[in-house]
């Protein structure tokens, strides 16, 4: 399978807690992005991540992209009831296609 | 619409009818994707168009599934002789060529 893998599979925190998550793919990407789904719903873009960035933040969303062990993670800080969802990670490859794999997803419940 | 539309919301079918999925993606977006997601379950690819053409077809799991693209804009997924491990909800996402991804709500299939 071509799909990339997440862990923890599930995770479950108390609110104002921080959130880890990772992400490991097989094969050379231009970029790497998250997404989140809430029950029922579609996915929803939250942070891209290209291939020669190591850090990225956006509000209290912070990624890490490690390139050599074709890995990253997702930290969300101090975590919020509203935060509980499903996460994905999705990878674009370097090929010059524009096929996105995501991964299997790490389901986040914050508990109030 | 503002975003991407996808029609039935829910379809139930019995096992051997054909179903017609469709996606209306964002106005402009250059590129469609169809991908199938399973209950609790990742994102599992099956084929995307730049245009109305297909780069990519290589998730499409059967020959009983066929898609295509006019216009340059909506699109719709068919599955012929549906089975019952058919069932499963199936995501549109759309986006300008290498930009991230906006999905739909799905439709949701049920093979009886």
């Amino acid at each position: 399978s071509q799909q990339g893998e997440e862990d923890p599979q599930a995770l479950s925190i108390q609110e104002g807690e921080n959130a880890t998550m990772n992400c490991s793919y097989k094969t050379s990407i231009n970029n790497l992005q998250w997404y989140r789904q809430n029950s029922g719903r579609g996915l929803v873009h939250l942070i891209l991540i290209r291939s020669n960035e190591r850090e990225k933040h956006s509000g209290r969303l912070r990624v890490t992209l490690d390139t050599s062990k074709k890995s990253s993670s997702l930290l969300i800080t101090a975590s919020r009831a509203a935060d509980t969802a499903s996460y994905f990670c999705a990878t674009v490859g370097a090929s010059g296609t524009y096929k996105y794999i995501f991964g299997t997803g790490t389901r986040l419940k914050v508990l109030a | 619409g503002a975003g991407v539309s996808q029609s039935p919301s829910n379809k139930v079918t019995e096992k051997g009818k054909d179903v017609e999925l469709r996606c209306d993606p964002i106005s402009g977006h250059t590129a469609l994707y169809w991908y199938r997601q399973s209950l609790g379950q990742g994102l599992e690819f099956l084929i995307y168009f730049q245009g109305n053409s297909a780069p990519d077809k290589s998730g499409l799991p059967s020959d009983r599934f066929s898609a295509e693209r006019t216009g340059g804009s909506v699109s719709t997924l068919t599955i012929q002789r549906t089975q019952q491990e058919d069932s499963a909800v199936y995501l549109c996402a759309s986006s300008f060529t290498g930009s991230p991804l906006h999905f739909g709500n799905g439709t949701r299939l049920t093979v009886t």
